[in-house]
């Protein structure tokens, strides 16, 4: 069973940094991309960041270009995302998902997700 | 990049069919087949229920269809169950340097 697990959300002052995890198993990790999708409170869906199958090629939003940095440890099964410079428009549920192939966009497999408040 | 168009309610009595249309443009959703549909339940994760348009993953009920017709992609739930409502999300691969995009949501009422 494919399983994705998101850690490290937490409260942080604006201007700060978070750095989140996303542990895959039940599935062949380095066979497929990940990506991140994140949700304020009340609102939607709003897509984050993608790194494909052997991490050479990433893509995020313009909304967080220049602050995040998606990264994979791939002999670990993790997926990462490094926050800085964070903003109050950054508080969201952040979920982790596994996409359908090696260079997909699209969330497959979602994670429960992890809750991200940046506040002073 | 926008997000995709959707209605922000549907509503249905159980047993009847409803269908939730995603707008996009010739660029997105005109441009590619790489539709998909989430639906997602209060404080809960999403959950793919049709991808590449049209197709179903495995355990989800074929009560659920997905079709396009230019840049319009649409999802159609026939034989409406309660625990149908929630939110659905319509999201596609855009080829642009905001490679993928959400819908704006539609809110799913069983009368």
């Amino acid at each position: 069973e494919v399983q994705v697990l998101e850690s490290g959300g937490g409260l942080v002052q604006p201007g700060g940094s978070l750095r989140l995890s996303c542990a895959a198993s039940g599935f062949t990790f380095t066979d497929y991309a990940m990506t991140w999708v994140r949700q304020a409170p009340g609102k939607g869906l709003e897509w984050v960041s993608t790194i494909n199958d052997n991490g050479g090629r990433t893509y995020h939003a313009d909304s967080v270009k220049g602050r995040f940095t998606i990264s994979r440890d791939n002999p670990n099964n993790t997926l990462y995302l490094q926050m800085n410079s964070l903003r109050a428009d950054d508080t969201a549920i952040y979920f982790c998902a596994q996409t359908r192939g090696a260079h997909s966009f699209g969330p497959h497999s979602w994670g429960q997700g992890t809750l991200v408040t940046v506040s002073s | 990049q926008s997000a995709l168009a959707q209605p922000a309610s549907v509503s249905g009595s159980p047993g009847q069919s409803i269908t939730i249309s995603c707008t996009g443009t010739s660029s997105d959703v005109g441009a590619y087949n790489y539709v998909s549909w989430h639906q997602q339940h209060p404080g809960k994760a999403p959950k793919l229920m049709i991808y590449d348009v049209n197709n179903r993953p495995s355990g989800v009920s074929n009560r659920f269809s997905g079709s396009k017709s230019g840049n319009t992609a649409s999802l159609t739930i026939s034989g409406l169950q309660a625990e149908d409502e929630g939110d659905y999300y319509c999201s596609t691969y855009t080829g642009s340097s905001t490679p993928y995009v959400f819908g704006t949501g539609t809110k799913v009422t069983v009368l």
